[in-house]
């Protein structure tokens, strides 16, 4: 079965502070790796997203940074802030040729705290 | 533009009762797809659908069933509700392109559904 690991499962941070959360998969057909942000009561909503071939995309406070060869991507939240208080989705999903739909495979997610 | 619309919001079921579960989408995209979110657990894709008639199970189809007769909607089916069936469902759409790679899902704000 697909399967994408994602760590911590809980993340406690000072506000100012790097936020960092990890995931790793095992499928290599993946080759899209998206981050969603949900806060209580909301759907996920789409954060950041990176292709395999790059090894960083940033996004004002937001960088991924992956690592082909380990199978290993990360969200780093830079000075991180109370209202980035939420829980954090790792994805992954194969290229789709031909246009089919496997639909994205989730990590279990990360419930992050940003303390004042 | 409303994006992804659940409806309802909340739901008690009685064991072995049947319900569908409205999704509606206005952003013409081709793409749908149903999830379940349980505590810790992430999200797990139950069905999907690439265009109006075509449909294709997930992760987790099971007790569910689904439809697809037009571009914008897209119900889920819950025959003979079952406790296991007690969690938060998300309906997602997205727009594939290009190689075929989704550029990320939008997803509605979700149906809390309880079995009792």
């Amino acid at each position: 079965q697909q399967q994408v690991k994602q760590s911590p499962q809980s993340l406690i941070v000072q506000k100012g502070g790097i936020s960092i959360i990890n995931c790793a998969y095992e499928n290599t057909a993946f080759d899209y790796f998206p981050w969603y942000q949900q806060f209580p009561g909301k759907g996920p909503a789409l954060l950041i997203a990176i292709r395999p071939d790059v090894s960083e995309k940033k996004e004002g406070r937001f960088t991924i940074s992956f690592n082909k060869s380990a199978k290993q991507f990360s969200l780093h939240i830079m000075d991180s802030q109370p209202g980035d208080s939420a829980t954090y989705f790792c994805a992954a999903t194969p290229a789709l040729i031909g246009g089919g739909a496997d639909g994205l495979t989730f990590g279990k997610g990360t419930h992050l705290i940003i303390q004042p | 533009n409303a994006g992804v619309t659940q409806t309802p919001k909340f739901r008690i079921l009685k064991i072995g009762q049947s319900m569908t579960l409205q999704c509606t989408q206005d952003m013409n995209h081709n793409y749908m797809y149903w999830y379940r979110q349980d505590p810790g657990m992430g999200l797990k894709l139950i069905y999907y659908s690439v265009g109006a008639g075509i449909t294709d199970k997930g992760e987790v189809p099971n007790g569910y069933n689904v439809s697809r007769s037009t571009t914008e909607d897209f119900p889920l089916r819950l025959e003979l509700a079952a406790p296991s069936q007690t969690s938060v469902y998300f309906c997602a759409s997205s727009r594939a392109g290009g190689l075929g790679y989704n550029y990320g899902y939008t997803f509605g704000s979700g149906t809390r559904l309880t079995v009792v």
